[in-house]
């Protein structure tokens, strides 16, 4: 039962655009959503977060978009820079306590050409 | 502040054998999770720790798994009679309880191989 769906298991843009990341979720208690990153051989590392009391966050070249209706998540990437090639995961938590627990997608693979 | 560290990095070992993985969360935090990563896969969560108590474990953990967190800082995770099913990337994360927006910061890993 996957809980968050991300269904591109890849993505290529060039240099300079927009890179837009999707993600889907089945389960309505979740109240937090985050975006990581991960380059080979190293772990995941926190991107952006949103509450689910907000539809949009941004920071920097970095912007999240939460849809609650429609259960779904974006990652906006502008400008894309090569150094963003990278594998980006969706992650999201369930509220009403239980500690911190994540629920992963299965990632997308992102590369951003020259 | 190191960030969490993980050792070791690498472990091969034969199917039967016992495996432990350490892992070192950043000095302040009081929660440690545990993650499995397999091929084409997003981390899977194992169980969470908030200081020395292991308030959670997931199904995923099998009675051949076991984790401690003796004096609520760093925290071990060992396999038992290990399978080829076992092959995964162990992913640590640390994070500070408290914050409505905590985050969980992770260490680069122990990649399994179980041949």
């Amino acid at each position: 039962d996957q809980q968050v769906k991300q269904n591109s298991p890849s993505l290529s843009v060039q240099e300079g655009r927009i890179s837009i990341l999707n993600c889907d979720y089945t389960n309505s208690m979740f109240d937090y959503f985050l975006w990581y990153k991960k380059y080979p051989a190293e772990g995941p590392t926190f991107l952006i977060s949103i509450s689910s009391i907000k539809d949009k966050n941004e920071d920097g070249r970095f912007t999240v978009f939460l849809n609650k209706s429609a259960k779904h998540l974006s990652l906006h990437i502008v400008p894309s820079q090569p150094g963003d090639s990278a594998v980006y995961f969706c992650a999201a938590r369930e509220g009403g306590g239980g500690g911190n627990k994540l629920t992963f997608g299965t990632g997308t693979q992102l590369k951003v050409e020259l | 502040d190191t960030g969490v560290s993980q050792n070791p990095r690498h472990k091969i070992t034969k199917r039967g054998q016992n495996v432990t993985f350490r892992c070192d969360p950043i000095s302040e935090h009081n929660r440690l999770y545990w993650y499995r990563q397999t091929l084409g896969q997003g981390p899977e969560f194992l169980t969470y720790f908030q200081n020395e108590a292991q308030l959670e474990k997931s199904r995923l953990l099998s009675d051949r798994f076991s984790a401690e967190r003796p004096k609520g800082s760093f925290s071990t995770l060992e396999i038992q009679r290990t399978e080829q099913g076992d092959s995964a990337m162990y992913l640590c994360a640390s994070s500070l309880q408290g914050n409505i927006n905590e985050k969980l910061f992770f260490g680069s890993g122990t990649q399994l191989s179980v041949l």
